[in-house]
């Protein structure tokens, strides 16, 4: 069955330094790749979504790469700033259904000063 | 465009009881999905629905059960309560057509059974 694995523990950087979170998936295709952001008590904020036919995707001091050889994705934050924490969630499609959207278990991030 | 509503916040109930949630999606959006939270199981699919009809389901028992009216908004229903269907639930909209699915999620609303 299909699995999507996120670094299990809190990932602590410090502030100014490069945050890199990983997602890895098995048993899956998708044609694409999100990710989200999420704070405590709140729903998750879409922040990126790259296909799979695209290597990196850039947004800001944001940037995902895609690998579908590996079956993972990398998310980087640049610059990282205290108010950059929070838990980050990777997400894809259902295999059989693009509408069916399948979470991981996130990451939480926390950025010290 | 005012964003995904959920109502009510927060809502504290007994075991046995029944409980509806409700879900506004933002204007022109046809798909609402319903996702359950807790800290040990992560964010689990309930079900999705676009245009009144369930078009995907999570493996949920019987007791959760939703619909979706014709403007689109949503509820979501749990009968005969346990104490591990304590949780944040998230609905989500989407205009549920194009070939890509981006979630945009309401705040929740945080279930407690007692």
């Amino acid at each position: 069955s299909q699995k999507i694995e996120q670094n299990s523990e809190a990932l602590n950087i410090q502030e100014g330094k490069t945050a890199t979170l990983t997602c890895n998936y098995t048993n899956y295709s998708p044609a694409y790749l999100q990710w989200y952001r999420q704070d405590p008590g709140r729903g998750p904020v879409f922040l990126l979504l790259i296909r799979e036919n695209e290597k990196e995707k850039r947004k800001e001091r944001l940037k995902v790469t895609f690998d579908t050889t590996l079956k993972q994705s990398l998310f980087h934050i640049t610059a990282s700033q205290p108010a950059d924490s929070a838990t980050y969630l990777c997400a894809l499609p259902k295999y059989s259904s693009a509408s069916k959207i399948i979470f991981g278990s996130g990451t939480r991030l926390s950025i010290r000063p | 465009k005012a964003g995904v509503t959920q109502t009510p916040r927060y809502l504290i109930k007994t075991r046995g009881q029944q409980v509806t949630l409700s879900c506004s999606p933002i204007s022109g959006h046809r798909s609402v999905s319903w996702y359950q939270q807790t800290p040990g199981q992560g964010l689990q699919f309930l079900f999705e629905y676009f245009s009144e009809t369930q078009r995907n389901k999570g493996n949920f028992p019987g007791r959760f059960s939703g619909r979706q009216f014709s403007n689109s908004r949503s509820e979501m229903n749990v009968s005969t309560l346990e104490l591990g269907d304590s949780a944040l639930y998230l609905c989500a909209s989407s205009p549920g057509d194009g070939n890509v699915n981006i979630q945009y999620f309401g705040a929740g609303t945080r279930l407690s059974v007692l």
